[in-house]
Parts: structure tokens; sequence; C-alpha cells
């Protein structure tokens, strides 16, 4: 049974430019969260996908932007980046209906110059 | 959401006993309370999580008082394997926990 999984492990982008993050959730799970961690800091909520629809947001400019697909995997895309977008993005998977507990992956570590 | 405050760093050696006191003084009747631990470089996982009393599974015990405003996550015999940083979170078990609210945690460290 896949646990979820995040791709690219590393990634080193120039200011300006954009990125895509992709996430698979754990098998079974329906919902996908995305979280931003920077340094030294918990995780903060980015947004959570449900019916391939964005169902809550945090505190996060429009330039985080995400994607659900049908097979439940989904995108976490970030246009002109800045330096303090520097950090490890998580993603976390859960049921709709399976209560609280939240199954996070390994994280991309995004370094943005 | 219900604000959490957890110390920022304990230290201990292996085959001790560690408590690790989170505060939630504005927790809600709804709200329960729920603790993760991250590695470096990995995801936070899911440890435990109760209402009132007492919970304990196979990795730790959560002891609440009646008041429930504030926690205790007791980690039984640590070793060094449990060098982390664990999160006290309180949400609701509907939509407070469908968007997870991460204090800066409590860094644990444990030595031979």
């Amino acid at each position: 049974d896949a646990g979820v999984t995040q791709s690219p492990t590393h990634l080193i982008k120039t200011r300006g430019q954009q990125v895509t993050l992709r996430c698979s959730p754990k098998s079974g799970h329906d919902t996908v969260s995305w979280y931003q961690q920077a340094l030294g800091q918990g995780p903060q909520f980015i947004f959570q996908y449900y019916e391939e629809e964005e169902r809550q947001r945090g505190n996060f400019p429009d330039r985080f932007s995400g994607h659900q697909f049908p097979n439940y995997s989904s995108e976490l895309n970030v246009n002109a980046l800045l330096l303090g977008d520097s950090a490890l993005y998580l993603c976390a998977s859960s049921l709709e209906l399976g209560g609280s507990e939240q199954y996070f992956g390994p994280g991309t570590r995004l370094t943005v110059t | 959401l219900a604000k959490t405050t957890q110390p920022i760093s304990m230290d201990s050696y292996e085959g001790q006993e560690v408590n690790i006191t989170c505060s939630h003084n504005n927790i809600a009747t709804n709200d329960y309370i729920t603790w993760y631990q991250q590695f470096p470089s990995q995801g936070p996982r899911f440890i435990i999580q109760g209402y009132k009393t007492k919970v304990t599974n196979e990795v730790a015990s959560l002891f609440i008082p009646a008041d429930r405003k504030s926690s205790t996550l007791s980690l039984p015999r640590v070793s060094l394997s449990d060098t982390a940083v664990y999160y006290c979170l309180v949400g609701d078990g509907g939509t407070g926990f469908q968007k997870l609210v991460f204090g800066t945690g409590t860094r644990l460290l444990v030595s031979p």
C-alpha cells in the first residue's frame, strides 16, 4: 500500500520562474492538502482539494494555485517565484469522511535563487 | 482554531520518559487535541489524538485534564530515534482538522 508520494524531491529555480510540484495521495484517499514549511518553522497550510475543487485556502497569494485530477492526484503551481518561496512543500492526503488524521509525503525542497 | 503553546526545546537521555506539555487555553468544546512528529527532511507523522482523560497507543500516551486547557504527550523510554520535532494541534473533528495549524513545535533531543 503506497503512501503519499511527491515529485520532484529537490528543485532549483530562478526568481520570476514558474514551478509545478506533484503529489499522489495514499491509496484510497480522496482529499489532498498542501503545506509550505520554511526552515525552522512549522508547516503552513496553503490549500486543500476535494472532488477536484479547492475547498479551503490559507493565507497565500494567488501566485499559488493548484489542481486535483480525477485519480485524486494533485499539483501545486507557483508563479513569479520569489526568494521567499524557498521552502519544503508538503503534500498531505486524507479521507473526506475519515477523521482528522492526515498522511504527509516526504516533501519537495524548492530553492529559489 | 485555538492557539497552542509548547516549549521550544527539550533534552533527554535514552531510556527516560519524556513528557511534553502543550497549553491551549482557548480550546473549544468540539476541539480535539492531536500530536504530530516530524523528522528532518520528512513530512509530519500522526502520533496520537484525544478529547479528554487519557489515550494510549503503541507509541505514546496523551493526558488531558478535565478543563482541557492543556495536554501532555508522554513518550515512554525514549531512544535516539525519537529525536524529532513534536507538534501539538487543536481543532474540531470536522472542518478544524482539514486545515492543520502548526506552531513551531518542540524540538526533542535524545542523547546516549
